[in-house]
């Protein structure tokens, strides 16, 4: 299994542009979790999704971020504009079930840095 | 609400030292606790669970002992190691909500010397 896939690992844009986060989850897994890290603000969960479709939105700062679930193989996290506060690492996560009983397996992340 | 809180790091050791992270939390139903690691340059990965009361989690020398009378999960290692350095992070989700969240402490920096 070649666990969550994240890309670009690392992406450098100026303040104004539009960013796009690519995640492929684990096979089989029906949950999938955007995430932001921040030193100043920790691990802040984004959105996540059940089956494609959003449940929780409420942790996306402002409308100029918006996630997208396809299918059940890929999701992407767009940015647009981008502000340099936008900058952090973005990890993608997936689980096979509710989380009250299995672990997230997280992607290695997109390190975001907006100039 | 539901919140997990955990000792601020940075923690320093040397290697060999015993090692104990405090995690308390806050829960309104049935909580599973967890304890993530990240190393650098990584994401974060289970390191161990508990889905219910006096449950421990054990896992490549950690444990932590899931304590509902004093709402703690602390995590802890008889002899740490130069490549235990890395951030902890506590957590704990509800098993009965239909909210489908991790709640993640702030994480413990935890770095050993040699």
């Amino acid at each position: 299994d070649a666990g969550v896939i994240q890309s670009p690992r690392h992406e450098v844009t100026e303040m104004g542009q539009e960013v796009t986060l690519r995640c492929k989850p684990i096979s089989g897994h029906d949950y999938l979790f955007w995430y932001r890290q921040t030193m100043m603000r920790g691990l802040e969960l984004l959105i996540y999704f059940n089956n494609n479709v959003p449940i929780d939105d409420s942790g996306m700062p402002e409308d100029r971020f918006s996630a997208k679930m396809p299918n059940a193989s890929f999701s992407t996290l767009k940015i647009q504009p981008s502000e340099p506060r936008d900058s952090a690492v973005y990890f993608c996560a997936s689980s096979p079930g509710t989380v009250g009983y299995y672990e997230q397996y997280f992607g290695p992340g997109t390190r975001l840095t907006v100039t | 609400g539901n919140s997990v809180t955990q000792m601020e790091g940075p923690v320093t050791l040397s290697e060999e030292a015993f090692l104990t992270i405090n995690c308390t939390y806050t829960a309104t139903g049935y909580p599973s606790l967890f304890w993530y690691v990240q190393y650098p340059g990584e994401g974060l990965q289970l390191l161990l669970k508990a889905t219910k009361a006096d449950d421990k989690g054990s896992n490549k020398g950690f444990e932590a002992t899931y304590r509902k009378e004093t709402t703690s999960f602390h995590l802890e290692k008889g002899s740490v190691q130069v490549s235990d350095s890395a951030v902890y992070f506590c957590a704990l989700s509800l098993r009965y909500s239909s909210a489908s969240k991790i709640i993640f402490g702030s994480g413990t920096r935890l770095s050993i010397r040699p």
